[in-house]
């Protein structure tokens, strides 16, 4: 079945560094990718998106570009604020299950910025 | 701008007891779901809604869980008897057309 792979966290970083968080899926075809962002004591929140091989998704300074080649979706930011901290989740919609079908996730990496 | 919102924020409940909780999706999405979050853990995905019909389940979505589109805003989720391992954050979602799906704040429902 279709699968999504973040890497281990937590995530401490300085304001102003720069972020790389990572995924993988495995999944048939040509699934759409999201990361979703969950602020502290929010809900989630759709950060970016891409539907196609080497679309690029991008939000807020955050990016992050579908590679058919290596099933990847990393996310990344040139500069992190303080109020970047928050839990990242990576997910994906298949290809062929229809407008309704499910998302899968990441387990989630949660980034702290200080200041 | 449209927001999925969930009702109540937060649920405690005794083990055994039934609980619903509630959801008003954006109003011309046509797909719903529920997925939860156990503490720690990833977000899981628990059913999907179309049609008024269960599109999907997962095997989390056991005899326990329904859920109801009542009238034409609500969408609710029911667990008739619950458990201990039920305590997570439960999270409403709505789509239309686009790929992807808005989610509510939550509730956390925590069972004692």
């Amino acid at each position: 079945g279709d699968s999504v792979t973040q890497m281990e966290g937590p995530v401490t970083l300085s304001e102003e560094a720069f972020l790389t968080i990572n995924c993988t899926y495995t999944a048939t075809g040509y699934p759409s990718l999201f990361w979703y962002v969950q602020y502290p004591g929010e809900g989630l929140q759709l950060l970016l998106k891409a539907t196609k091989a080497d679309d690029k998704g991008s939000n807020k300074g955050f990016e992050a570009t579908y590679r058919k080649e290596t099933t990847s979706f990393h996310l990344e930011k040139g500069s992190v604020q303080v109020s970047d901290s928050a839990v990242y989740f990576c997910a994906l919609k298949p290809a062929f299950g229809g407008a309704n079908s499910k998302l899968t996730f990441g387990k989630g990496i949660t980034l702290s910025v200080r200041p | 701008e449209p927001e999925v919102t969930q009702t109540p924020s937060h649920q405690v409940t005794q083990m055994g007891q039934e609980v619903i909780l509630r959801c008003v999706p954006i109003s011309n999405h046509l797909y719903f779901y529920w997925y939860r979050q156990i503490l720690g853990q990833k977000v899981e995905f628990l059913v999907s809604f179309y049609n008024n019909e269960i599109s999907e389940k997962s095997e989390i979505f056991d005899d326990q869980f329904s859920v109801e589109r009542p009238d034409g805003s609500n969408f609710t989720l029911k667990i008739r008897s619950t458990k201990l391992e039920d305590s997570a954050m439960y999270f409403c979602a709505s789509s239309g057309q686009g790929a992807e799906a808005f989610f509510g704040q939550g509730t956390r429902l925590t069972v004692v």
